[in-house]
Formats: C-alpha cells, structure tokens, sequence
C-alpha cells in the first residue's frame, strides 16, 4: 500500500505558468515532507522541505503549501522555466534519520 | 565534497545470475540507504545502515537480496539470483546524523533479462 499518492504523473506548463504538484498522505506520524527534484541520469536532490507546524514555505520560485487537516501537501513552481523540467518527487518520513517514502514521481516538462 | 557515487551506473544480466552494486556515502555519513524505483513507479525504501549496522531492513523484498557496509564506509547491494523483477534502478542515499537531508547517487540501473 503506497503510503504517499502523488499526482498528476505528468505535467506539461508553457513557460512562466505556475506548476502544481499535488501529494497526500494518511500517516498522521508523519514529520517532515521533503521535495526531490531529478534530472536525467542524476539522483534524486533535495529542493525544499516542510515539517508539519507550517502551513507554507517558499524559497524563491518554489513554495510547498501544507493542509495538515486534510493531509495534502502541495509543490508550486512560481514562473516556471524549461529548466525546471525534471521529475519530482513529494516524500514524507516518521522521525530523525528513518527512511523515506516517496510518491510515484511527477515529470514536468515546461516548454519555451 | 564529493557526492555519493555508485557504481557500476548501468548493469544487464541474465536471469539467474548475481550482481553487485556498490555506493559510496558522503565521507562523514553515518547514515547510508538504499532505495529502488521500479517502473516508474515510487521509490521504495530498501534498507538503513548506521555506521555498519542495519537500522532497518523491513524493504528488503526477499532473502536473494544481501546488503553490507563493512568498516562502516562504503555499502554493497548483492542480488543473487537475479529474477527478471528485479529490474529497476536502486538508489544509495547517505545522511549526516542529526541531519534531515538525504543525499541521493545517480543510480544503478539494473536489467535482467
């Protein structure tokens, strides 16, 4: 049973929309939700990350919005660039230094 | 410093036959994992060292599968024998302890035929 649903599975987005990744999550142990964000032929490599007690975090073009009643969490890409055009992942771990579990993966393909 | 490296970055065997894959974590890493994503589908957690411990292999899918981190530095990933599931592409992480970040390696991408 996947413990973390993640959709759409691909996203396409003209250059300077907004991409929206959507996960949720019925593990309510859950602490921290990270965001992955992979390239071809590269690891998965951490873009942003959101512990529960904050609805909202925003680095930059990327914000993750948190709604810990309804258990979704949300990856926005603010003006998206074809360099944005990677693979991402939406994971979510139960405490310090134990694995993590990731959704199936969202390719993201912005186009010029 | 150096990222995590695995090795080898592709592998194509035969049913039946044995491979081994290799990680080696960020230097200072305490914490090493290994990840497998099949068919683009999640990535599903393997197994956990600390140090040269396992933490937690509740991943590992079956006895075919044999991990070790002697010395506690690098890791290797044994798959014998090699049944055609097993295809996929398996994921090294390491962790500082204290730390929340995962730091992934770029793949092994393993074929069986």
């Amino acid at each position: 049973q996947q413990q973390v649903k993640q959709s759409p599975q691909s996203l396409i987005v003209q250059k300077g929309g907004i991409s929206i990744i959507n996960c949720a999550y019925e593990n309510t142990a859950f602490d921290y939700f990270p965001w992955y964000q992979q390239f071809p032929g590269k690891g998965p490599a951490l873009l942003i990350a959101i512990r529960p007690d904050v609805s909202e975090k925003k680095e930059g073009r990327f914000t993750i919005s948190f709604n810990k009643s309804a258990k979704q969490f949300s990856l926005h890409i603010m003006d998206s660039q074809p360099g944005d055009s990677a693979t991402y992942f939406c994971a979510a771990r139960v405490g310090n230094f134990n694995k993590f579990y990731f959704g199936s993966g969202t390719k993201l393909n912005v186009k010029p | 410093e150096a990222g995590v490296t695995q090795f080898p970055s592709h592998s194509v065997i035969e049913k039946g036959q044995t491979v081994t894959l290799r990680c080696d974590p960020i230097s200072g890493h305490d914490n090493l994992y290994w990840y497998r994503r099949v068919m683009g589908k999640e990535i599903k957690f393997l197994l956990h060292f600390v140090k040269e411990s396992k933490q937690d292999e509740s991943g590992m899918p079956n006895n075919r599968f044999l991990a070790e981190r002697t010395g506690g530095t690098y890791s290797t990933l044994k798959v014998q024998p090699a049944e055609l599931e097993d295809s996929g592409v398996y994921f090294c992480a390491s962790s500082r302890t204290g730390k929340d970040t995962q730091y992934f390696g770029p793949g092994t991408r393993l074929t069986v035929l």
